[in-house]
């Protein structure tokens, strides 16, 4: 799967839009981008993922580049509870048996009044 | 649905103890994963299952550590000895029909091991 490279941190004032980018220049064409966070405690959460459209849910949305070689995960109206550590992973989706998700350090986002 | 259910949530234990972890996935999905989360090495995946079958485990990291799914709705991790170095948090995690794009990995609460 292609490495991806994130900030280490970053911070967003409560209610403004976080924007989490995400470097995967060496991804190839049939990886996905994914995103997880997980807060302070508990497990992972998945959040969305695309291939090469942008793609939006109730959560966030995803912006893709053309050359597929980033993307930004936008959280609209950032809260208090969004505060965690967010995961960047390519991945391939079939290969004949179950993909792997490979967690990099991911970004820490904190959310402030 | 309950989601991922994990126990114990924390377990404290001494040097040379067998630990076994346990994981119920969700009804239906048919991969279990079992990753581990350190501050030195985030977070890996040891161990994964489909159809209770052991697909990769080239993540487990030495042959202390062993996994079985006997039934679809339920699976341990176990470690015989346990060893200082094998704290971490071990998370359980499953997914229905991995190898779509749309197999989001559901994760459990993960359970907070600490070998003295």
């Amino acid at each position: 799967d292609a490495k991806t490279t994130q900030p280490t941190s970053m911070d967003c004032a409560e209610g403004r839009a976080a924007n989490l980018p995400c470097n995967h220049s060496t991804i190839s064409g049939n990886e996905y981008v994914y995103w997880y966070r997980q807060i302070h405690s508990q497990g992972p959460q998945y959040i969305i993922h695309g291939l090469k459209n942008n793609e939006t849910n109730e959560m966030a949305s995803l912006i893709i580049t053309e050359d597929r070689k980033s993307s930004t995960l936008i959280l609209p109206h950032a809260t208090l509870r969004d505060t965690a550590v967010y995961y960047c992973i390519v991945r391939v989706v079939w290969t004949g048996t179950a993909s792997k998700l490979t967690f990099g350090t991911g970004t820490r986002l904190q959310v402030t009044l | 649905d309950a989601g991922v259910i994990q126990s114990p949530r924390h377990e404290v234990t001494e040097m040379g103890q067998e630990v076994t972890l346990r994981c119920k996935p969700i009804s239906g999905h048919d991969y279990l994963f079992w990753y581990r989360q350190t501050m030195m090495r985030g977070l890996e995946l040891l161990i994964y299952f489909n159809n209770n079958v052991p697909i990769d485990d080239s993540g487990m990291p030495e042959d202390r550590f062993s996994a079985k799914m006997p039934n679809a709705s339920f699976s341990t991790l176990k470690i015989q000895p346990s060893e200082p170095r094998d704290s971490a948090v071990y998370f359980c995690a499953s997914s229905f029909g991995s190898g779509r794009s749309t197999d989001t990995q559901y994760f459990g609460p993960g359970t907070r091991l600490t070998v003295l």
